[in-house]
């Protein structure tokens, strides 16, 4: 089973730039979440789909970020114009609806910006 | 907002020692997960554990959601076990909450 794949790995823009990150979630699973993480803290949550509508962004700084997941399978997290302080690691990760509903994590966007 | 606190925040082990890694959290939760993130970045689920005791190999998580609090114990460590261990509480709405993680370091 393949998993949560994220591109690019790594992106280094200069602040007030636009960027995108782009997340195909595992096959069949319904959930999808946008984490950031800055350097020596623990992910925090962006963003929730469940299919194609959102669940939660409370914490989603909305008026630079913006995040979509059309047709319930792949999305696009995007910043706008970007920060200093947007500098850190974004990670996607996908739940199935089972029993469990436990969370698999892509391997993130390494984002700098300078 | 739910507090997810983890002890210690460093541990430096000898290659072949055992270890134990505390999670406590200040309410309720309807789940909790163990990660490991390798030097690479990638999370990778170690535990799904709401309550209980679980073992995988070299790895085992115990859970009293009772007196909310969870363990990671890692015997005979490996060079290959460094990185930084994540507990995720589960929150409504299959949310989790992360603490700020537990970096060990394994010495050969």
């Amino acid at each position: 089973e393949a998993g949560v794949a994220q591109s690019p790995r790594y992106k280094i823009i200069e602040k007030r730039q636009s960027v995108a990150f782009w997340c195909n979630p595992i096959s069949g699973h319904a959930t999808l979440y946008w984490y950031q993480q800055i350097l020596g803290q623990g992910p925090k949550l962006l963003i929730q789909f469940q299919n194609n509508g959102v669940v939660d962004d409370s914490q989603l700084p909305k008026d630079r970020f913006s995040a979509e997941r059309l047709k319930g399978v792949d999305s696009t997290l995007k910043i706008q114009p970007a920060k200093l302080e947007d500098s850190a690691v974004y990670l996607c990760a996908s739940s199935a609806r089972d029993s469990t509903y436990e969370q698999y994590f892509g391997p993130g966007t390494r984002l700098t910006v300078t | 907002g739910i507090q997810v606190e983890q002890s210690p925040p460093d541990l430096i082990l000898q290659e072949g020692a055992n270890s134990t890694l505390r999670c406590n959290f200040s309410d309720s939760v309807n789940n909790l997960q163990w990660f490991h993130q390798n030097p690479w970045g990638q999370l990778i689920n170690l535990f799904y554990i709401p309550s209980g005791t679980k073992q995988n190999g070299r790895l085992s998580a115990t859970t009293v959601a009772t007196e909310r609090y969870s363990l990671l114990y890692i015997s005979s460590s490996q060079t290959t076990d460094s990185g930084v261990y994540f507990c995720a509480v589960e929150l409504d709405d299959y949310k989790l909450s992360f603490g700020a993680g537990t970096t060990v370091t394994v010495r050969a």
